[in-house]
């Protein structure tokens, strides 16, 4: 079956613009995660999503961050006003949790997001 | 706030030279440890979770095991293929109690071995 895809896999963006990035769950999870991985920080949470709402937005850096979640499915993370410290590698993860007990997340490849 | 330290940062190993990796956690309350390996340009691949102090987990050449305070990732025989950074991961309950499930990451282990 299809894992986790995300879109684009690179986006190259000047300062000042807004960015939208895609990521598309495995069929039937209704858990989905955006994390962040930068040079030297690791992987970052940014934000949880159990069907199409947000309880946990906890790791969102900024009120320039914002992600939604339609029809239980595609999620799209929106950073406005790129700043360069926004460049990372933008990770998405689905798990079926908590229907099932464990928490098992599959992650897509990523959009390496440059900010010039 | 949750804690996770891996050691060592990077470990360079010949073929068929076991070793192991170690990931310290402090959590509040730990639902779930969990091991990934990412390999450059990828997204990190699921390996274990270990849910329970002693508990082990084992795939191919490689044993996760757990304790209150650590985990260990036992590489045995390793293969060049087994080269990656290796993750650690912790799920602890959100600060009201409730557990969304987010992973806190430690900063990994770069896995090297030679032919």
């Amino acid at each position: 079956g299809a894992g986790v895809s995300q879109s684009p896999s690179n986006k190259v963006t000047e300062k000042g613009k807004d960015v939208e990035l895609r990521c598309d769950p495995i069929s039937g999870h209704t858990a989905l995660y955006w994390y962040r991985q930068s040079l030297g920080q690791g992987l970052e949470f940014l934000i949880y999503f159990q069907g199409n709402s947000a309880p946990d937005k906890s790791g969102l850096p900024s009120d320039r961050f914002s992600a939604e979640r339609t029809g239980g499915s595609v999620s799209t993370l929106t950073i406005q006003r790129t700043q360069q410290e926004d460049s990372a590698v933008y990770l998405c993860a689905s798990s079926s949790w908590p229907t099932r007990g464990d928490n098992e997340q599959f992650f897509g490849p990523g959009t390496r997001l440059t900010v010039l | 706030e949750d804690q996770v330290t891996q050691s060592p940062e990077a470990l360079r190993l010949q073929e068929g030279e076991s070793s192991s990796l170690n990931c310290s956690y402090t959590v509040s309350g730990l639902r779930g440890l969990f091991w990934y390996r990412q390999d450059p340009g990828k997204g990190p691949e699921f390996l274990f979770t270990l849910y329970s102090a002693g508990e082990e987990k084992e795939k191919e050449r490689l044993k996760a095991t757990l304790t209150k305070k650590e985990s260990f990732l036992h590489i045995t025989a390793p293969k060049p293929e087994d080269s990656a950074t290796y993750l650690c991961a912790v799920q602890a309950p959100h600060a009201g109690g409730t557990s969304y499930g987010k992973l806190t990451f430690g900063q990994g282990t770069i896995l090297t071995v030679h032919p």
